[in-house]
């Protein structure tokens, strides 16, 4: 399969705490997409990491990038109570660079 | 600036109904155009993605097509939905660059009864 994996599956921090997600995947990429998810709503996209680039930042967003390793995180530094909602990464696959492929998610709650 | 419509937000059809499910995208030309399902929990399934008018590409073989009539426009279509249909759709759309993002609709949920 070609689907992106991420872990932690869920994770629960207190306020003001950082919280880390990692993915991994198994194909040749482009670039690597991290998007948010409100329960039942679209998602929406963070921050886009390039195949050439190892780290970038926006904001209070961090992500790394490992073509070694075939893996990246996110991290979000000093969560807030508004950061609870599902996290995914997508790679722009080097196969076919129109499609990209999603990890499951993982399921952020950060408690006041 | 861009923007994604994309209607109904819930739906609730009876097994064997014909389905049809619009996208409109505003404020771009030419965009990439996306049809996912998320079922419960979990990620996104690509349906099927379109490049351009009349060009539409199926991910997963099953009951459902698509169609692009027009530069912004994708319509998600069934003849007869099934249960295993139900879930959480959702369009977007990306410029043609491969190193641009998506852009979601807010989705449609659906339910076949």
């Amino acid at each position: 399969s070609q689907q992106g994996e991420e872990d932690p599956q869920a994770l629960s921090i207190q306020e003001g705490e950082n919280a880390t997600m990692n993915c991994s995947y198994k194909t040749s990429i482009n670039n690597l997409q991290w998007y948010r998810q409100n329960s039942g709503r679209g998602l929406v996209h963070l921050i886009l990491i390039r195949s050439n680039e190892r780290e970038k930042h926006s904001g209070r967003l961090r992500v790394t990038l490992d073509t070694s390793k075939k893996s990246s995180s996110l991290l979000i530094t000093a969560s807030r109570a508004a950061d609870t909602a599902s996290y995914f990464c997508a790679g722009r696959w080097a196969g076919n660079n129109r499609k990209l492929i999603w990890g499951l998610g993982t399921s952020l709650a950060v408690n006041p | 600036s861009q923007t994604i419509h994309q209607w109904p937000a819930t739906l609730v059809q009876p097994v064997g109904s014909p389905l049809s499910l619009e996208c409109t995208v505003e404020g771009t030309s030419n965009p990439n155009l996306y049809w996912y399902r998320q079922a419960a929990g979990r990620g996104l399934q690509l349906l099927f993605y379109s490049v351009g008018i009349g060009q539409i590409s199926s991910e997963v073989p099953q009951n459902l097509s698509a169609s692009r009539p027009q530069d912004r426009q994708f319509i998600l279509s069934s003849k007869k939905l099934l249960l295993s249909d139900s879930g959480f759709y959702l369009c977007a759309w990306s410029a043609s660059d491969s190193n641009q993002p998506q852009h979601f609709g807010d989705g449609t949920r659906l339910s076949i009864l």
